[in-house]
């Protein structure tokens, strides 16, 4: 069962504009989000963060956004840049058990047109 | 001065084999992991390991075993590979897992079992 869901495989988006990218998980024990960038034939790379008793990390041009509600996180880039084309991993840890192992969803692959 | 790294890069061989992948980190972490990437792209955690505990995901095969000779380092031996077992294995470690969630992956390593 996927604990957390990235139901956007790939987004296009124009040079400039703002990339937004969704993330839905189900195991509301979590209380830490990361999301991680990935370029092909390396590995993931930290990118960045919020705790659950935050709603909004800024950090840059990235923003993430956490809707504990609506168990909803979502990670904003203004302006967007070729150079942020890659696959974005959303993951999440604290899953209540003492678990500092990270639960990540499938992806999400950005495509920023210049 | 790559932070974590891995090999081989590349590993192909023939099912029924026992093969070895090696991971370092120059970090000075205290927990490393182990990550298995499918050909769904989904990234599960294998194990993670520090000098105190090794926990293992459930779900994974006793074939593999994560070795750790010292606190750099942390490799994955498996043995009798089927051909279930091709992927991309990524190697990770993090700072005391209990005070960061952040994890610094390597290049990850590319296994084809024929």
């Amino acid at each position: 069962d996927q604990q957390v869901k990235q139901n956007s495989p790939s987004l296009s988006v124009q040079e400039g504009r703002i990339s937004i990218l969704n993330c839905d998980y189900t195991n509301s024990m979590f209380d830490y989000f990361l999301w991680y960038k990935k370029y092909p034939a390396e590995g993931p790379t930290f990118l960045i963060s919020i705790s659950s008793i935050k709603d909004k990390n800024e950090d840059g041009r990235f923003t993430v956004f956490l809707n504990k509600s609506a168990k909803h996180l979502s990670l904003h880039i203004v302006p967007s840049q070729p150079g942020d084309s890659a696959v974005y991993f959303c993951a999440a840890s604290g899953d209540g058990a003492g678990s500092y192992q990270l639960t990540f969803g499938k992806g999400t692959k950005l495509s920023v047109i210049p | 001065d790559t932070a974590v790294s891995q090999t081989p890069k590349y590993l192909v061989t023939q099912m029924g084999n026992d093969k070895s992948i090696k991971c370092e980190q120059n970090l000075g972490h205290d927990t490393m992991y182990w990550y298995k990437q499918d050909s769904k792209k989904f990234l599960k955690i294998m194990f993670s390991y520090n000098n105190k505990e090794l926990i293992i995901n459930e779900t994974v095969p006793n074939r593999f075993s994560p070795k750790s000779p010292d606190k750099a380092h942390l490799n994955l031996h498996i043995n009798s590979l089927e051909l279930g077992d091709s992927a991309v294995y990524f190697c990770a470690s993090s700072q005391q897992a209990e005070i960061s969630y952040e994890q610094y992956f390597g290049p990850g390593t590319r296994l084809t079992v024929t």
